[in-house]
């Protein structure tokens, strides 16, 4: 079985900080890693995914994540936040155990910038 | 818009009433999913179609029935739901061949069962 898990329900970060947003993963297998973004009211938006290409991933909107086998885990970051980075995000592994490569969500960091 | 329409945004419905979800991608993906996004809870997979065959039912309760009448429309039919059943309803489409890299989810359906 697989699993992520999101280690902080809540992040709150200043305008022009860096977001740093941490999940740790469990995985029989070599993982396939996503991170998506939920802003209110809208679907789920992809940012990046890890398939074992490079450790270090870059996504849109100036996001990255580092993978680390080592530490089982995919955190997410960037350097500077700005306001419009305020959302849900969710880290997801892919589920091999689905027929049709469904997904397994963490349970969400809520991300809040303060001005 | 993503290329994931879901209709209706809102519904509201008493537990004897039916109704149901319509999800719709013009992204030509081969494969469409149902989620359930439930308040302080992670997204749970409830179905998978895939070329419009059901590969995966995820023990989910027979009041949800889902439908796939071709590879660009997949519905929802809900019956004598219960209260715990009020969620965010999510839809998603991939194209199999090319991996998990292509998901792409509606907006979701907000579902309250009174």
């Amino acid at each position: 079985a697989q699993s992520v898990t999101q280690l902080d329900s809540h992040v709150s970060v200043s305008e022009g900080t860096p977001v740093l947003l941490r999940c740790n993963y469990s995985s029989s297998y070599s993982p396939s890693l996503f991170w998506y973004v939920q802003h209110p009211n809208k679907g789920l938006q992809f940012l990046l995914k890890y398939t074992s290409a490079a450790t270090l991933v870059k996504g849109i909107n100036g996001f990255e994540a580092e993978f680390k086998k080592s530490e089982t885990s995919f955190h997410l970051t960037k350097p500077s936040a700005h306001m419009s980075d305020a959302a849900e995000y969710f880290c997801v592994v892919r589920s091999t155990s689905w027929g049709a490569d469904g997904l397994t969500f963490g349970k969400g960091t809520h991300l809040t910038i303060q001005p | 818009e993503t290329g994931v329409t879901q209709t209706p945004r809102h519904l509201v419905m008493g537990m004897t009433n039916k109704k149901s979800l319509k999800c719709e991608q013009h992204l030509g993906h081969n494969a469409m999913y149902w989620y359930k996004q439930s308040a302080k809870k992670p997204l749970e997979l409830m179905f998978v179609y895939n070329f419009k065959e059901q590969t995966e039912n995820n023990s989910v309760p027979s009041r949800f029935s889902p439908e796939c009448p071709n590879s660009s429309h997949l519905f929802l039919h809900l019956h004598t739901l219960q209260p715990e059943d009020s969620a965010l309803y999510l839809c998603a489409s991939s194209q199999v061949e090319t991996g998990p890299y292509g998901y792409t989810f509606g907006s979701g359906t907000r579902l309250t069962v009174v």
